[in-house]
């Protein structure tokens, strides 16, 4: 089974703190994705990575970066957190899929969630 | 811009019964579109994956229905149980953009 484990089930920072969320998954999964889940707005696209050392940003990347120094790790850090950071931060990986695919073509694996509330 | 709506946002049944939840979008050009179960305080689990060029998938009790001409899909639960309860959503890719759109998800609770 593949497994993706994220560091916190529930983070309290104040304004302006730098917060660290990581991820890691053990099925050698090339890609990996940072969203956040908001009531009514489904899932967004934080950042994704497609390779150590590689990264893209999705929808929403401001006042967020991302580290992949490993294969199996994906960090996100709030540079500078917020109260509008407050949300449930998931975390994903995927294989690169069908030959000519991209990072979204197949399946993806989420961790539990890190649930972030910036006081 | 693609958008992925799902109605109704949450939806109570009793146990046994069948039923259909839904999940509509506005661009028909799409790759393939998943759905995903959440349970209260755990990830995402992907359900079923339908491939533009296929018109359903099935696994036990679930059967996902794809018709891009009307942009909607049908995720169809036969003989619901207490422990389907959870919120589904479901997420489209599209041939032109690169990621996941998803909806908002469905709220579905099954009485006993």
């Amino acid at each position: 089974d593949v497994k993706v484990t994220q560091s916190s089930r529930y983070l309290v920072k104040r304004t302006g703190e730098k917060v660290f969320l990581e991820c890691v998954q053990d099925m050698d999964h090339e890609n990996m994705f940072w969203y956040r889940q908001d009531p009514g707005l489904g899932l967004r696209l934080i950042y994704f990575s497609y390779d150590v050392k590689m990264k893209e940003k999705g929808d929403i990347p401001e006042g967020y970066s991302v580290s992949r120094e490993k294969k199996e790790r994906f960090s996100l850090i709030l540079e500078s957190a917020s109260t509008n950071q407050t949300s449930m931060y998931l975390c994903a990986s995927s294989s690169p899929g069908l030959a000519g695919g991209d990072a979204f073509t197949d399946t993806q694996y989420f961790g539990p969630g890190t649930r972030l509330t910036v006081l | 811009k693609q958008e992925v709506t799902q109605i109704p946002a949450a939806l109570s049944v009793p146990e046994g019964e069948n039923l259909v939840l839904n999940c509509s979008f506005t661009d028909s050009a799409i790759y393939n579109l998943q759905w995903f179960r959440q349970d209260p305080g755990k990830g995402l689990t992907s359900l079923l994956l339908i491939q533009s060029s296929q018109r359903e998938q099935t696994s036990g009790r679930l059967n996902a229905s794809l018709d891009k001409s009307s942009g909607r899909s049908t995720l169809y639960i036969a003989a619901s149980q207490p422990g389907d309860s959870a919120t589904y959503l479901c997420a489209v890719k599209g041939n032109s953009n690169y990621q996941l759109i998803w909806g908002a998800g469905t709220k579905l609770i099954i009485k006993p």
